[in-house]
């Protein structure tokens, strides 16, 4: 069965302090991937996604991520954070079955604080 | 605007007592989900539905009853809640094959 990891489950940061977040699933065929994000009392937003071509991703708020298929791998990062990204953010994965299944995998999430 | 809503925000019930949580949404989508979020657990999806009267389990359908009468409208069904249904909830919905899912603001229950 599919599954996604973080091991991170809390992160402290100062501001301008570089992000980066783990994220690993265990599939060995072709994956779609996701970093959502969950600011305090809201719903999940979409930061960026993964489907083909160029592994380094781009997504809103200056986050990228990198797919490293070898290690199963694709981390989430920012070079500079700010008080505002204080939220969680979860990793997930979806096994694309052709399109067959929608279904996405969700890892435990991250909860990033960042200290002004 | 493009949107996935749901209602009630918040609920507190007590145990037995027959609830619903609606979800509705404006953007034509087939595929509608809903999902649980518990501390340290991520979000687990419930239930399904890849297009009217098509549903199916995700990986904690217990307890739970969806059902799929219109495109827009994906209500979940509490038939005799439980104090370990006590959690945050999600609906979620996209096109079909499109894999990039919107959600809805949650809805915070409490069972007694």
């Amino acid at each position: 069965a599919q599954s996604v990891s973080q091991h991170n489950h809390h992160v402290i940061l100062s501001e301008a302090a570089s992000l980066e977040l783990g994220c690993n699933y265990s599939y060995g065929g072709t994956v779609n991937l996701f970093w959502y994000v969950q600011y305090p009392g809201q719903h999940l937003q979409l930061l960026l996604k993964y489907f083909s071509g160029d592994p380094l991703v781009k997504g809103i708020k200056g986050f990228e991520a990198e797919f490293i298929k070898s290690k199963f791998s694709f981390n989430l990062r920012k070079p500079s954070v700010q008080w505002s990204d204080t939220a969680e953010y979860f990793c997930a994965v979806n096994a694309g079955y052709g399109g067959a299944t929608n279904k996405l995998i969700f890892g435990t999430g991250t909860l990033l604080a960042v200290q002004p | 605007e493009a949107q996935v809503t749901q209602n009630p925000r918040y609920l507190i019930t007590v145990t037995g007592k027959k609830l619903t949580v609606t979800c509705s949404q404006n953007m034509n989508h087939e595929y509608m989900s809903w999902y649980r979020q518990d501390p340290g657990l991520g979000l687990r999806q419930i239930y399904y539905s890849m297009n009217v009267e098509v549903t199916d389990k995700g990986d904690v359908p217990e307890g739970y009853k969806v059902s799929r009468k219109e495109k827009r409208n994906f209500p979940l069904i509490l038939e005799s809640p439980s104090p370990n249904q006590t959690s945050l909830y999600f609906c979620a919905s996209s096109l079909l094959g499109s894999h990039e899912q919107y959600f809805g603001p949650g809805t915070r229950l409490t069972v007694t």
